[in-house]
This record gives structure tokens, sequence and C-alpha cells, in this order.
């Protein structure tokens, strides 16, 4: 069975400092990957995907992922917090060749001016 | 490219009454989920439709729930009669196909008194 597990519910960060929100996921299978980001009183915006391609795997507004399948990790990084990315971030898996999404918890970032 | 559109953004309504939320997808997606976002739940897929026919409604909490997807481009959902318990915010999403990525709408915030 495929579950997904995101190890901080909370993460603060300063302005300027890297981010680092972890993802470690579960499938007998090679899976899709995704990240997602949500806004307050917002929509989730699809930050990134992983399909089996580079497992280094690049995003919008700088953010990138690396897909460590030893490790069973799929983490979200950024050199450089704004103040912007103050949110709500969604690890998701899903087997290719299916519909349904295995959410995470949701981690919710905070940067600190 | 507009994204998926959901109406209305905010609705409140008193308990017993019925409820429709309405859904455009992106033009020349095949695939349609209903989600439901609540606090103590997370995200929860209520129902999934591929070229507007319902793949899977194993999600839908009860009878009171309904939806449908008459053609590509348009899809409700209906509660009734509605109950307090029933608040929540609820997503629309499309793709193409099996294990793409889901574009999500902005949501609908349901506040049922």
């Amino acid at each position: 069975a495929q579950s997904v597990t995101q190890l901080d519910s909370h993460v603060s960060v300063s302005e300027g400092t890297p981010v680092l929100l972890r993802c470690n996921y579960s499938s007998s299978y090679s899976p899709s990957l995704f990240w997602y980001v949500q806004h307050p009183n917002k929509g989730l915006q699809l930050l990134l995907k992983y399909t089996s391609a580079a497992t280094l795997v690049k995003g919008i507004n700088g953010f990138e992922a690396e897909f460590k399948k030893s490790e069973t990790s799929f983490h979200l990084t950024k050199p450089s917090a704004h103040m912007s990315d103050a949110a709500e971030y969604f690890c998701v898996v899903t087997l290719p060749g299916t519909y349904k999404y295995i959410f995470g918890t949701g981690t919710r970032l905070k940067v600190l001016a | 490219d507009a994204g998926v559109i959901q109406s209305p953004r905010h609705e409140v309504t008193e308990m017993g009454q019925e409820v429709t939320l309405r859904c455009k997808p992106i033009s020349g997606h095949n695939s349609l989920f209903w989600y439901r976002q609540t606090m103590m739940r997370g995200l929860e897929l209520l129902i999934y439709f591929n070229n507007n026919v319902p793949i899977d409604d194993s999600g839908m909490p009860e009878d009171r729930f309904s939806a449908k997807m008459p053609n590509a481009s348009f899809s409700t959902l209906k509660i009734q009669p509605s109950e307090p318990r029933d608040s929540a915010v609820y997503f629309c999403a499309s793709g193409q196909g099996y294990s793409y990525e889901q574009y999500f709408g902005p949501g609908t915030r349901l506040t049922v008194t």
C-alpha cells in the first residue's frame, strides 16, 4: 500500500535562509510524486512533479526536490526563503496508471523577517 | 488559460437547505475530481470522473451528496439536505488521464449553520 509521511507539521525559517521540507513515501512500485503549495484561502498549486525521469526535479519559484529511492524520500528544498513562501505544503504520492492521490498531512512553512 | 473555475467561492446556508457547487475544468482535460478539505480530516477525494463518467464515488459521504458531469466542461456537486458537519472547503481539480498531475480550483468555502 502507498503512504506518504511529512515529517514536520510546522517549519520556521528566516527570510533568505534555506528551506527544507521533508517527505518520506512508501510504495511497492515506482511512484509518481508531487509537491503542492496552498496559500491561505487558496487552492493547491503544483510546485513540481517526479515521474521516473531525472531524480532532481526543478519546480516553480526556485523550489526543487530530489527523489532518493534508497531513502524513500522526496524532500523539498529552496536555497533562499522569501516571505511569499509562507504557506502550507503537501507531498503527494500516486502510482502510475492510477488516479488516486495520497496526500501527506501538510507542512506549514513560516518565514520570519 | 483560466485554470479550473469554481463557483460560488463562498456559500453560507442553513441546515436542511440544498447546496449546489459548480466546477468548470481546464479545457481538454478528461479527468475531474471533487475533494473536501477540513482541519480534522485533511483532503478527501469525494468522486472521480473520467470522460464525464463517474468512475469512483466511494468517497461520497452519504446519499445526501450527489455529483454530475453532463459534459466535458461542467460538473456539479450537490448536497441535499445540508448539515453543519458538511462545512468545509470543497475543491474541484482536473487532469489529463491517469497519473498525470491534477490542477486545483480555488475552492468553495461552505458554511452550514
